[in-house]
């Protein structure tokens, strides 16, 4: 089944404590992409990868990094959480390049920073 | 600065009738358009897409509409049907590799 795969789907931990949100697709996409998602605000794009070791920064990048060693993952990291960071965070892929394709997204991973 | 807006945050409809979304957008040069449906505890799913070069596209009971003189795009469903509750983005491609979100639209249907 083609899917986007994050985890951990929930997670509570506390200030400064580092954490990885792990994404991974099945569908070969080239365009991977991360958002979250607060009330209010819709869902805003934190970082983007257009290929392999290609990353680019979206409209909210301070805080997180991301990297991009293979094709079918791209891990968001948060160095030194803060609780600002608290929201939900959707992971998509698409086939090439993320603005005239539709992106498949993951379920989400509801994260809270205390 | 590039901008989309759905003005509206909630919307009912009853089952059977016209549902219409609305979203407004800054900023044109190139653009494609896009809406997602997500529901409760998933990601969102596409729906339907229109390029900048069309004034309409249809797919079933889903139809976007652009109007380019106004900055505005609207999704009509019709009919209506309870599995339509959701929430519903608008995105807008300005010509970059990037997506700007509406903050979407609940859509709920009454039976």
């Amino acid at each position: 089944e083609a899917q986007v795969t994050q985890n951990p789907r929930y997670l509570i931990t506390v200030t400064g404590k580092k954490l990885t949100v792990t994404c991974s697709q099945n569908m070969n996409h080239e365009y991977m992409s991360w958002y979250r998602q607060d009330p209010g605000l819709g869902l805003r794009q934190i970082y983007y990868s257009m290929n392999v070791e290609v990353t680019d920064k979206g409209d909210v990048p301070e805080g997180y990094k991301v990297s991009r060693k293979e094709k079918r993952n791209f891990p968001l990291i948060l160095e030194s959480p803060s609780p600002n960071q608290t929201s939900l965070y959707f992971c998509a892929s698409s086939p090439s390049k993320g603005g005239n394709q539709p992106q498949h997204f993951g379920d989400g991973t509801r994260l809270s920073i205390l | 600065d590039q901008q989309v807006k759905q003005n509206s945050p909630s919307l009912s409809v009853q089952e059977g009738r016209i549902s219409i979304l609305n979203c407004d957008y800054t900023n044109s040069m190139f653009d494609y358009f896009l809406w997602y449906k997500k529901y409760p505890a998933e990601g969102p799913t596409f729906l339907i897409s229109i390029s900048s070069i069309k004034d309409k596209n249809e797919d079933g009971r889903f139809t976007v509409f652009l109007n380019k003189s106004a900055k505005h795009l609207s999704l009509h469903i019709v009919p209506s049907q309870p599995g339509d509750s959701a929430v519903y983005f608008c995105a807008v491609n300005f010509g970059n590799e990037k997506l700007t979100f509406g903050t979407g639209t609940r859509l709920t249907i009454i039976p």
